[in-house]
């Protein structure tokens, strides 16, 4: 079967820094995103992994270990316009290219 | 700029009705997906499209059609709107690997 999993809800302090973790199982793999969804918007795409390792852009960094099935999201330097749901999604290892979404962490960044 | 479109916003219809949902893209993508989003369950896939006349059917795919007869626009038909199809639907396009996501369609069946 198909299983992503991610926490609920996490709240954070202006400043600090989270991690949010993504656990997978799924048939096949063709890589992991995280995308960013403020409430009422559209998801915004905010990371790719495919291999393993970390990849970092700005104050936000994404790490994957295939082996584990496992992905966190690192977020750094917390701003308030940070609060919003983190989506973790994974392509499939199917030819067509399908997303396959957990269910997205709620973070709340407080001053 | 490029980019990608969904119309209308928000609609309310009746029961056993049939609406359309619009999605639009400007960026020439082949790719092109319908989710739609309720609470505890996440982002989930209606239908999809790799290209002109190409239509698949995804995980939540019952009481939906869609179809492809350009590049740039991939119609949502809900065939006899239920009350189970209230959500937040989203369109998406892509080229390669990431799907860029429409602004979404609230819709509400009574």
């Amino acid at each position: 079967g198909q299983n992503i999993d991610q926490p609920t809800e996490m709240t954070a302090t202006e400043g600090a820094i989270v991690q949010i973790n993504c656990t997978y199982q799924t048939s096949g793999f063709n890589g992991l995103f995280w995308y960013q969804q403020h409430a009422g918007e559209a998801p915004t795409f905010l990371s790719y992994n495919v291999l393993d390792g970390l990849e970092e852009k700005g104050r936000f960094s994404s790490f994957l270990s295939r082996s584990k099935g496992y992905s966190y999201l690192l977020l750094k330097e917390l701003q308030m316009k940070d609060s919003a749901s983190y989506l973790c999604a994974v392509r499939d290892g199917s030819n067509t290219g399908k997303l396959i979404f957990g269910q997205g962490t709620t973070l709340q960044v407080k001053p | 700029d490029a980019e990608i479109t969904q119309s209308p916003r928000h609609k309310i219809t009746e029961t056993g009705r049939q609406v359309t949902l619009a999605c639009h893209q400007t960026w020439n993508h082949n790719n092109m997906f319908w989710y739609r989003q309720d609470l505890g369950h996440g982002l989930r896939l209606i239908h999809y499209s790799y290209g002109v006349q190409d239509t698949n059917k995804g995980e939540v795919s019952d009481g939906y059609s869609v179809s492809r007869s350009n590049t740039e626009d991939l119609p949502l038909t809900l065939e006899s709107a239920a009350s189970s199809q209230t959500s937040v639907y989203f369109c998406a396009s892509s080229e390669r690997e990431t799907q860029y996501f429409g602004p979404g369609t609230r819709l509400l069946v009574l």
